[in-house]
């Protein structure tokens, strides 16, 4: 069935270190990708996304390109900062029907 | 234009009773759909509901169930309520509810069962 495999964490940097979170995934049909990100005490909110293959989404200076030949969705940032700290999420879906398939999650905490 | 509004955030309920949680789409969006987060299992989808018709279901027992309103708000219940119950209910929505369109999550509803 289809899945995502996102790096485990927590992941600890300092602030302006460079941050790569990797995410896989497996699917049969041809998903749309995401990347949601998570504060304490929130909800979800959307990071970026991309459609197909090839396709880069980029929002608040994170960035991550749809790789069909190597199954990834890896999340970067050049500069992170502490207001960076969150839990990343990455996510697939096939087909309609509001389903969304969630990686396990990754803790970031950033340090001044 | 507000966002997806759950309600209660909190809730302390007892091994089985039953429980419903209520989430308010954001105006315009027809598709609904139900997460359940725990930290052992993370995000798992429970059920969609678009026109007041459930479209999608995930694998959760029958005493997760839901229903849409003809204003799109819906309603999930869950009965005869066990210890693993416990978790964070989030509620999210889109337009229609296609595949590359992304959800749009409430704060969610926070249920401890005791």
């Amino acid at each position: 069935g289809d899945s995502v495999t996102q790096m485990e964490g927590p992941v600890t940097l300092s602030e302006e270190a460079f941050l790569t979170i990797n995410c896989t995934y497996t699917a049969t049909g041809y998903p749309s990708l995401f990347w949601y990100v998570q504060y304490p005490g929130e909800g979800l909110q959307l990071l970026l996304k991309a459609t197909k293959a090839d396709d880069k989404g980029s929002n608040k200076g994170f960035e991550a390109t749809y790789r069909k030949e190597t199954t990834s969705f890896h999340l970067e940032k050049g500069s992170v900062q502490v207001s960076d700290s969150a839990v990343y999420f990455c996510a697939l879906s096939v087909g309609q029907g509001g389903k969304l398939i969630f990686g396990q999650g990754t803790e970031l905490s950033v340090k001044p | 234009k507000a966002g997806v509004t759950q309600t209660p955030r909190y809730l302390i309920k007892t091994r089985g009773q039953q429980v419903t949680l209520s989430c308010s789409p954001i105006s315009g969006h027809r598709s609904v759909s139900w997460y359940q987060q725990t930290p052992g299992q993370g995000l798992q989808f429970l059920f969609e509901y678009f026109s007041e018709t459930q479209r999608n279901k995930g694998n959760f027992p029958g005493r997760f169930s839901g229903r849409q309103f003809s204003n799109s708000r819906s309603e999930m219940n869950v009965s005869t309520l066990e210890l693993g119950d416990s978790a964070l209910y989030l509620c999210a929505s889109s337009p229609i509810g296609e595949g590359n369109s992304p959800l749009h999550f409430g704060n969610g509803t926070r249920l401890t069962v005791t």
